[in-house]
This record gives C-alpha cells, sequence and structure tokens, in this order.
C-alpha cells in the first residue's frame, strides 16, 4: 500500500470549515484514499473513500487531486464531537482487509 | 443493525499466560481484520480472515493467532504473554471481498503483568 503523509496536528474553530491534508505521492492506479477517525478510546470510524472523483456523504466531501498525488477531506461544520485523530489511507484491491494507518493528524475544535 | 461487538473489553493476565479475544462482525459481513494499538506503535494490522480462510497477515510472532467460524464470528489468541503485548485489540468486519470500509469494534484492553 501507499505511504500516506498528514500534518500531525491541526486546530479548527467550532462552525468553521475543517480541511484536512493528505499527500499519497506514490498511489497506484488501483488504490483508493480512504479517511477514518478515532475518537479517544473508540475504534476507529469509516468517514469517506474515494478513487480519482471527489466524492461527499452525510460526514465529509472528499477532494483529490487530478494527478491523484494528495487529497483533502472537508468538515464543512465542524464541531467539538469532531475532535479525533484522522487517519488517510491508500488501499487497494489487494489489501485483504489490511488497513495501514499511519500517525494521522490529530484536530482539535475549539469552542 | 447491530455493530461489531468484542469481548471481553478488559482483560488482565499476566506473562506466560494465554488469551483468546473474540469478535462478532455486522450481520452479513464475511471479512474479519485484527489490529493492536499501542502508544508507541500505533495501529497495527495483524490479520484478516474471509470465509474461514486467513488472507493476509502482518509482521506479528507465531504467538499471534486467529480463527474464523462459519458464522463469521473470529477470534484471536495469544500464548506466552508478553509484557509488550498489552494494548488495545481492535477488530473490524467489512462486507466484501475487497472492500475496505471496515467497521470496528470498541476493542478489548488486554493488561499484561
Amino acid at each position: 500500500d501507499a505511504k500516506t503523509t498528514q500534518p500531525p496536528s491541526m486546530d479548527c474553530a467550532e462552525g468553521r470549515a475543517a480541511n484536512l491534508p493528505c499527500n499519497h505521492s506514490t498511489i497506484s492506479g488501483n488504490e483508493y484514499v480512504y479517511w477514518y477517525r478515532q475518537i479517544h478510546s473508540q475504534g476507529p470510524q469509516y468517514i469517506i473513500h474515494g478513487l480519482k472523483n471527489n466524492e461527499t456523504n452525510e460526514m465529509a466531501s472528499l477532494i483529490i487531486t487530478e494527478d491523484r498525488k494528495s487529497s483533502t477531506l472537508i468538515l464543512p461544520h465542524a464541531t467539538l464531537r469532531d475532535t479525533a485523530v484522522y487517519y488517510c489511507i491508500a488501499a487497494g484491491g489487494t489489501s485483504y482487509g489490511k488497513l495501514t494507518f499511519g500517525q494521522g493528524t490529530i484536530l482539535t475544535v475549539h469552542p | 443493525k447491530a455493530g461489531v461487538t468484542q469481548t471481553p473489553r478488559y482483560l488482565i493476565k499476566t506473562r506466560g499466560q494465554q488469551v483468546t479475544l473474540s469478535c462478532s462482525p455486522i450481520s452479513g459481513h464475511r471479512s474479519v481484520s485484527w489490529y493492536q494499538q499501542t502508544p508507541g506503535q500505533g495501529l497495527q494490522f495483524l490479520f484478516e480472515y474471509f470465509s474461514e480462510t486467513q488472507r493476509n497477515k502482518g509482521n506479528f510472532p507465531g504467538r499471534f493467532s486467529g480463527r474464523q467460524f462459519s458464522n463469521s464470528r473470529s477470534e484471536m489468541n495469544v500464548s506466552t504473554l508478553e509484557l509488550g503485548d498489552s494494548a488495545l485489540y481492535l477488530c473490524a468486519s467489512s462486507a466484501g471481498q475487497d472492500n475496505n470500509e471496515q467497521f470496528f469494534g470498541p476493542g478489548t484492553r488486554l493488561t499484561v503483568l
């Protein structure tokens, strides 16, 4: 699986958009970009994933650059409950259930 | 639909003992993955089972083993426990053969004394 790079920490004001970047310059053509988050002491939670088109669901939006070397997870209106560690993961059809978690980005949402 | 359940939630063992952890996936999910989370190493993949077959394995010693039953429930076993095995053990289930949209359980917190 391709290696991903994320900033170690970010801050965001409550109600504002949180934009979390991720670099995955060695991503292969059949690998998707997945985002998970982990709130303290809980299991990770799936957020969204995409291949090359932008994606949106009820939780977030995912913007993938045209060359697929980087992406941005957008939480449109961050709340205090969005404070968590966010993981960007590249994984493909041959990952067979293996998600390679890096150190992630600690997002802190302030009142 | 019930989520992924893990039992027990907390466990205390002593060095040299063995332990078995259990994971019940979401109904209909056939893939179960196991992870170990420690403050120093973060989240690390242990192994994955699909339809009772281990398809993938991480870089852990042979003391760590697992299995999956015909109802997709899975167990992992750690023999000859070491202090460094103290960790949060997480299992996750997913629906398809190549689906990396995984649903995680709350984990089992293992403490080895």
